[in-house]
């Protein structure tokens, strides 16, 4: 099983800041299949990039991803105020699909 | 516009059963894989289980294996998790969520609201 760690677990930013997610693997992603959630308080998740860098659709250009192997990024390049949520990345190259434990970014 | 409807969650005592449903529309459901990943209250996302778009591919978290049985009906459009022996740590919210692809090698790009299954006495 392909664990994902998460880091930081919290961060607290102010908007308008950049902001740099990290998910890490325990072992190789397979074809850079990591995507990255967003989750927002009573909601369900919504996806943000698959295949470790393509944008979901509708989504802003201020989120980008980058990375393979076992090293994976998530950016947001400028804080908006409904960006304030949890993120969480997803590996599902390699069975079972596993989840990280998610980076909660919170107001300053 | 795509939509996903769960229904079935309740409450269940320790080693029952519950069917959980997911109505999909707004899309070619026969076309997609389709998954189950669940919530525990207050925790994080955890994968449940995966269907590719014929059902003829299934894959289970190991927490699963065994007690849980996905399946698809396209001719209903609907999707389904069979959950047997319940356990006080199946306790959680229930998301039903598209694939972007037919496999199940997939990440997941529509999501229903969830529906809750308590396991307890």
């Amino acid at each position: 099983e392909i664990v994902l760690t998460q880091s930081p677990g919290t961060l607290s930013l102010s908007p308008g800041e950049r902001v740099t997610l990290s998910c890490r693997a325990s072992q190789s992603v397979s074809s850079s299949y990591l995507a990255w959630y967003q989750q927002k308080p009573g909601q369900a998740p919504r996806l943000l990039i698959y295949g470790a860098s393509s944008r979901a659709t509708g989504i802003p250009d201020r989120f980008s991803g980058s990375g393979s192997g076992t090293d994976f990024t998530l950016t947001i390049s400028r804080l908006e105020p409904e960006d304030f949520a949890v993120y969480y990345c997803q590996q599902y190259g390699s069975s079972p699909f596993t989840f990280g434990p998610g980076t909660k970014v919170d107001i300053k | 516009e795509v939509q996903l409807l769960e229904s079935g969650g309740g409450l269940v005592q320790p080693g029952g059963s519950l069917r959980l449903s997911c109505a999909a529309s707004g899309f070619t459901f026969s076309s997609y894989a389709m998954s189950w990943v669940r919530q525990a209250p207050g925790k994080g996302l955890e994968w449940v289980s995966s269907i590719s778009d014929s059902g003829g591919s299934t894959y289970y978290a190991d927490s699963v294996k065994g007690r849980f049985t996905i399946s698809r009906d396209i001719s209903k459009n609907t999707l389904y998790v069979q959950m047997n022996s319940l356990r006080a740590e199946d306790t959680a919210v229930y998301y039903c969520a598209k694939g972007i692809s037919s496999g199940c090698y997939s990440s997941v790009d529509y999501w229903g609201q969830g529906t809750l299954v308590t396991v307890s006495s």
